[in-house]
This record gives C-alpha cells, sequence and structure tokens, in this order.
C-alpha cells in the first residue's frame, strides 16, 4: 500500500520564479492538504483540497494556488517566488468523511530560494 | 482558533531515561490532540490522539499522552528512553476555524545520549 508521495523531493529557485510541486495521496484518501515547514518551525496550514475544490486555506498570500485532480493527486504552485519562501513543503492526505483530523504525511519537498 | 505551545525546544535524556516532551494547549472547545514525529528528513509521523475518549493515550513506540483538562496539557511520555527515539516531536490541535486543519506547535527536539 503506497503512502504519499511527493516530487520533487529537492528543487532550488531563483527569486521571482515560479515553482510546481506534487503530490499523490494516499491509497483511499480523497483528501490533500498542504503545509509549509520553515527551518526550526513546526508546519503551517496552507491549503486543503477535496472534490477538487480548495476547501479551507491558512494565512497565505494568492501567489500561493493548488489544484486537486480527479484522481484525488494535487499540485501546489507557488508564484513569484521570495526569499523567504525557502522551506519543506508537506502534502498530506485523509479520508474526507473520518473527520478525525488524522494526517499521512509524504517526506515532503525542500524548496530552496536563492 | 485552537493552538498548542511546546514547552522547551530541546530536551536531552540519557539511554533509559523517561522521556517527557511537554505541550499545553488553548481552546474553547473540546480539543482533539496529536503528537506527531519527525525523523531527519522525513516527513511527520503519527504517534498517537486524543479525540475526547480515554484521557490516557498510547500510541506508537512505548509512547503515551494523558490528556488533563485542568492544566490544560497533554504531555506526551515514555518510560525509558532508547536511541532510536531522537528525532523531532510535534504537538498539534484542531483548528476549527480551517475545517479539519491542524495547528502545530513549534517542536521539540528530543537528543537521547549514551
Amino acid at each position: 500500500d503506497a503512502g504519499v508521495t511527493q516530487s520533487p523531493t529537492h528543487l532550488i529557485k531563483t527569486r521571482g520564479q515560479q515553482v510546481t510541486l506534487r503530490c499523490s495521496p494516499k491509497s483511499g484518501h480523497d483528501t490533500v492538504s498542504w503545509y509549509q515547514q520553515a527551518l526550526g518551525q513546526g508546519p503551517q496550514f496552507i491549503f486543503q483540497y477535496y472534490e477538487e475544490e480548495e476547501r479551507q486555506r491558512g494565512n497565505f498570500p494568492d501567489r500561493f494556488s493548488g489544484h486537486q485532480f480527479p484522481n484525488y493527486s494535487s499540485e501546489l504552485n507557488v508564484n513569484a517566488l521570495l526569499l523567504g519562501d525557502s522551506a519543506l513543503y508537506l502534502c498530506a492526505s485523509s479520508y474526507m468523511t473520518a473527520n478525525t483530523g488524522e494526517l499521512f504525511f509524504g517526506e515532503g519537498s525542500r524548496l530552496t530560494v536563492l | 482558533a485552537q493552538s498548542v505551545t511546546q514547552l522547551g525546544s530541546h530536551v536531552s535524556v540519557s539511554e533509559g531515561a523517561l522521556v517527557l516532551l511537554r505541550c499545553n494547549y488553548s481552546s474553547s472547545v473540546p480539543p482533539y490532540l496529536f503528537w506527531y514525529v519527525q525523523y531527519p528528513n522525513q516527513g511527520l509521523q503519527l504517534l498517537l490522539k486524543y479525540t475526547s475518549a480515554a484521557t490516557l493515550v498510547k500510541g506508537i513506540n512505548g509512547f503515551e499522552a494523558e490528556f488533563k483538562k485542568s492544566e490544560t496539557s497533554f504531555h506526551l511520555t515514555k518510560p525509558s528512553a532508547h536511541m532510536s527515539d531522537a528525532a523531532e516531536y510535534f504537538c498539534a490541535v484542531i483548528n476549527s476555524n480551517s475545517g479539519y486543519a491542524l495547528n502545530f506547535g513549534k517542536g521539540t527536539s528530543l537528543l537521547v545520549t549514551p
């Protein structure tokens, strides 16, 4: 049973560029959430996708956008990259109707912005 | 919104000693609380969760946590530390303002010495 998979694992971008990160949820899960984890900090909630729609959003600017596909996989897009966007981006999946808050995390995509 | 505070960003214990990682929560409603562990260069893994059932919750790898409403605490303990327990530990609470998104603490880094 494959867990949550994310790609790429590492990437380097320069300020002003755009980046797309990808996530495949755990088998059977229909909800994908994205978190940003800055160095030495806890993960911060970016947004959650369910039924191909953004359902919840944290305190992140519109430069952060996402998408969910019919197969439940998801993308996170960040435009006009800033140095402060350097972080580990974590994807987490869950089953919406379970409503327990239990999340299954991928290993993350580490973004470095130069 | 609900939040958690982890006391002590770094904790060092000897192998075989008691592990105690502290977490206090702030919530106006009965909280759902979680402990996650993050090993180096990996995603987060659920250790245990409290969902208003038993106040003493047992998790994986010998960890347990006790929900104390009077102290608004949810401390994580393990009777005897192993070298393999060295990792970053995060306490989290469901944010009811963001569906079932999690609000994480800043984390506690556990060091286990021989």
